[in-house]
Formats: C-alpha cells, sequence, structure tokens
C-alpha cells in the first residue's frame, strides 16, 4: 500500500497569513497515461463529511475559493492557503488515487493563532 | 445534483452486524466506483473498499475481508455496505463516496457505535 504523510499535524496561523500543509508519498503518484499527479486534497470541518478542494494535485474544485492551491509532483505535494480566513479552520487530508487502496494521509488540523 | 444520502445509523452489540445503505442519484448509477470510508471518532480516515454497481466488482481492504460484503441495486440506485462481527474498534462514521477518478461527492455519513 501506499503510505501517506503529512507535515505538521498541526498548524496555527494569524488571520490573513499563509498556512502551508506538505504531504508525502511512499511511491510517484504521477499517472503515466495523462501526466497528472493521483493527488487530492480535503478539507473536513466537525461534524461534517471531507469536502474536496483540489484533484491532480492542483486543479481547484469548482466553488473553491482561488486562497486554496496544491502544487508538487512524483513524492511531494503541498497545499497551500494564500490568506487564511476565520471560516478554512477545520482538518485536512492528502489522499492518494494512484493505485490499490485509496490511502490517507494523517491529517493536519489548521488554528487560527 | 449528485446526491449520496444514507441510512441505518444503529447501536449494536459486540458480534452483531450492521448494514448501512447509500441511496444514489442525480447521476448514471452504474458508470461510478462506489467506495466506503470510515472515521472513528476523533480519528483520521481509513478507505474499507469499493463496488462497481454495473456489474457488482469488489474489493476491500485487506483488514476488512471476510468481514465485509458490499452489494448494490441497480433498480432502487442504493448500494449497501455490511460489516459483521462488530467489536468497539468499529465505532465510526461510515460515508459512502462517488470516484469519479478522485472523490467528488461524498454522503453525509452515519454513525455506528458499537456497545
Amino acid at each position: 500500500d501506499i503510505v501517506m504523510t503529512q507535515s505538521p499535524d498541526s498548524l496555527a496561523v494569524s488571520l490573513g497569513e499563509r498556512a502551508t500543509i506538505n504531504c508525502k508519498s511512499s511511491q510517484s503518484l504521477l499517472y503515466s497515461s495523462n501526466n497528472k499527479n493521483s493527488l487530492a486534497w480535503f478539507q473536513q470541518k466537525p461534524g461534517q463529511p471531507p469536502k474536496v478542494l483540489i484533484y491532480w494535485a492542483s486543479t481547484r474544485e469548482s466553488g473553491v475559493p482561488d486562497r486554496f492551491s496544491g502544487s508538487g509532483s512524483g513524492t511531494d505535494f503541498t497545499l497551500t492557503i494564500s490568506s487564511l480566513q476565520a471560516e478554512d479552520v477545520a482538518v485536512y487530508y492528502c489522499q492518494q488515487y494512484y493505485s490499490g487502496p485509496r490511502t490517507f494521509g494523517q491529517g493536519t488540523k489548521l488554528e487560527i493563532k | 445534483q449528485v446526491q449520496l444520502v444514507q441510512s441505518g445509523a444503529d447501536v449494536k452489540k459486540p458480534g452483531a452486524s450492521v448494514k448501512i445503505s447509500c441511496k444514489a442519484s442525480g447521476y448514471t448509477f452504474t458508470t461510478y466506483y462506489m467506495h466506503w470510508v470510515r472515521q472513528a471518532p476523533g480519528l483520521g480516515l481509513e478507505w474499507m473498499g469499493w463496488i462497481f454497481p454495473k456489474n457488482g466488482d469488489t474489493n476491500f481492504a485487506q483488514k476488512f475481508q471476510g468481514r465485509v460484503t458490499m452489494t448494490s441495486d441497480t433498480s432502487t440506485t442504493t448500494v449497501y455496505m455490511e460489516l459483521s462481527r462488530l467489536t468497539s474498534d468499529d465505532t465510526a462514521v461510515y460515508y459512502c463516496v462517488r470516484e469519479n477518478w478522485y472523490y467528488d461527492y461524498w454522503g453525509q455519513g452515519i454513525l455506528v457505535t458499537v456497545s
């Protein structure tokens, strides 16, 4: 199984500042047939199901604010929130859909400093 | 619009089974894989397996093999997940999730408590 490791486990950022979450996979997620990385980012707020923010590592889901962006390739990926808003407080997960069991990172809890 | 509506919340005794349903609407039911993901209280997301409603093919996480069954009913556009021989470790919110390469739609989640 592909192991997904996020860092940090928790993060406190001031309103309006940048938040960065990292995700590392145990093997490359680059899908050769379309040259895209099979990596998604989810946001989960208490009592709600996860919501997809980013897929193919850098494609923003429709309706997601443009302050959210994804980058990276191969085994190293980053979710960036350019200017933190109060409603962004949540737990963020990365997930690979490259092959086999759909594995998730352990989650990063994002709070306001 | 795409909707996944789950039902089957319950409190179960250890050793019992639970069957959760997930009714899909707003898209062609047989075209997409449906996955099941669970989340124990305060913990992360755990993939359980998938079913392809078009032909009933399934694939399960190794830790659930022999204990999980996933079925689909194309006439009612509903998928089912049944987990047997429950223990307290199975206390979790269970989600059905549509896969369109990535997970684009989630059910609301169903809490199963084993006590």
